[in-house]
């Protein structure tokens, strides 16, 4: 059974560093095809795809936010890292990570989500 | 990037009501579509894959059809446990999301 759970502050202050850290189990980020993903949702708003990591340490970001974003993966710790810099009341938003199996594979399943407030 | 369209982005239906979503891609994105079903509060759970693959688990009144730039998603008879918001997801490059749809009862 995979599992992620999602953990970090849930308050930042505005142009503070957010570091959230993706614990998963279930399967491991040194096997062949897998890939674990951030995925963030304003209150009320859409998902929003932010990052991506896979087995081989290739890295995808969100074109918008790609100057923002570092992800990283600590495959001893089953754990992927995901910084944001510069954080903005804009970016309050529950913050979720997943499972990807493949370069064309769905998100499946998800981590529960840790919800980030931005204020000051 | 692709954009994902979805429509309508609110519908209010009643149960046993047979109910469709239509997801537009911007560009053309074979059937490298998924479906999510999301809950208020909660993190959102697969649908389908492969624009018409049924994760394993969901009920088959859930179908879902299309490839390239159209897709849709159809709940043949909706029950009360499907009243939520439901959003397609390329899985083509960069990832994108559609706005949602959400569901409510009539």
């Amino acid at each position: 059974q995979i599992t992620l759970k999602e953990s970090g502050p849930t308050l930042v202050k505005p142009t503070q560093t957010l570091t959230l850290t993706c614990t998963f189990s279930g399967f491991s980020l040194s096997t062949s095809g897998v890939g674990v993903g951030w995925i963030r949702q304003p209150p009320g708003k859409a998902l929003e795809w932010l990052a991506l990591i896979y087995w081989n340490d290739d890295k995808r970001y969100s074109p918008s936010l790609k100057s923002r974003l570092t992800i990283t993966k600590d495959t001893s710790k089953n754990q992927v890292v995901l910084t944001m810099t510069n954080m903005d009341p804009v970016d309050t938003a529950t913050y979720y990570c997943a499972h990807r199996l493949g370069w064309f594979g769905w998100f499946d399943p998800w981590g529960q989500g840790t919800l980030v407030t931005v204020s000051s | 990037d692709i954009q994902l369209t979805q429509s309508p982005s609110f519908l209010s239906a009643s149960v046993g009501d047979r109910v469709t979503i239509t997801c537009r891609a911007s560009q053309g994105i074979s059937s490298y579509l998924a479906w999510y079903q999301q809950k208020p509060g909660k993190a959102p759970k697969l649908l389908i894959y492969a624009a018409s693959t049924l994760q394993s688990g969901v009920p088959s009144r859930f179908s879902g059809s299309g490839s390239g730039t159209e897709f849709t998603l159809t709940i043949s008879s909706l029950q009360p446990e499907d009243f939520a918001t439901y959003y397609c997801q390329q899985l083509n490059s960069y990832l994108t999301f559609g706005g949602g749809t959400k569901v409510e009862i009539k």
